[in-house]
């Protein structure tokens, strides 16, 4: 436990709306990623950020912004979900170890999201 | 197409029986992890491998990395019950913000 959560953890939502998922941590993290599981697909990037208002784009970032105003908080938002976005969402973190290395990554616990 | 090629996609075992998941990459990787998924919840860390030819073991379970780098193996002893879940490999492109690309899974069934 990295202490990381996810708010939602379920959501169900109509095509067209607006959707925002907030990934918390309690450890002053630099790194934050939100990842998306298909079945099929397995683990996919759509974003992720290296420190407060830095962020940048992953694999599947279409239909995807992210907003880092705070260490704590990295914010997931669909402005206009789709169906094609019904997925589970994962946010993770990486400790940064001194001198520039890195270590694994953290999940959180998910947040089952269904587009009608 | 998939950075990571995992195998089997799926697996049913009995319980006692020992197992073996590949991963397979075509490119040199810099770091290799092992993480373990519980139907409907988050990953869990496993483990590292970083350098050629390495092996780490964590109570039943024994991860290999290939001399080239490109190929590892995650091995259950005797497997349990509680072994059951999906397995799945990352690895680190290596770059600027220590982005992870994972395989596709293995589904282990584990029937007691």
């Amino acid at each position: 436990d990295a202490g990381i959560t996810q708010s939602p953890r379920h959501k169900v939502t109509e095509t067209g709306t607006p959707v925002t998922l907030r990934c918390h941590q309690t450890e002053n993290h630099r790194y934050m990623y939100w990842y998306r599981q298909d079945p099929g697909h397995g683990l996919r990037l759509i974003h992720y950020s290296y420190g407060v208002k830095d962020t940048d784009k992953g694999e599947v970032s279409d239909g995807y912004s992210v907003s880092r105003s705070k260490t704590e908080d990295f914010l997931l938002t669909l402005e206009s979900a789709t169906s094609s976005q019904t997925s589970v969402y994962f946010c993770a973190i990486t400790p940064e170890l001194g001198s520039g290395a890195y270590n694994e990554q953290f999940f959180g616990p998910g947040t089952r999201l269904t587009v009608l | 197409s998939q950075e990571l090629e995992q195998s089997p996609q799926s697996l049913i075992v009995q319980e006692g029986k020992n197992l073996t998941i590949n991963c397979t990459s075509s490119k040199t990787l810099y770091g290799l992890y092992w993480y373990k998924q519980k139907y409907g919840e988050g990953l869990i860390f496993l483990m590292m491998l970083q350098k050629g030819g390495e092996e780490k073991s964590h109570e039943k379970i024994t991860a290999k990395l290939d001399e080239k780098k490109q190929q590892s193996s995650l091995h259950i002893t005797a497997s349990q019950p509680s072994h059951a879940g999906i397995y799945l490999c990352g690895a680190d492109r290596g770059n600027t913000g220590n982005q992870f690309y994972f395989g596709t899974g293995t589904s282990l069934t584990v029937i007691p």
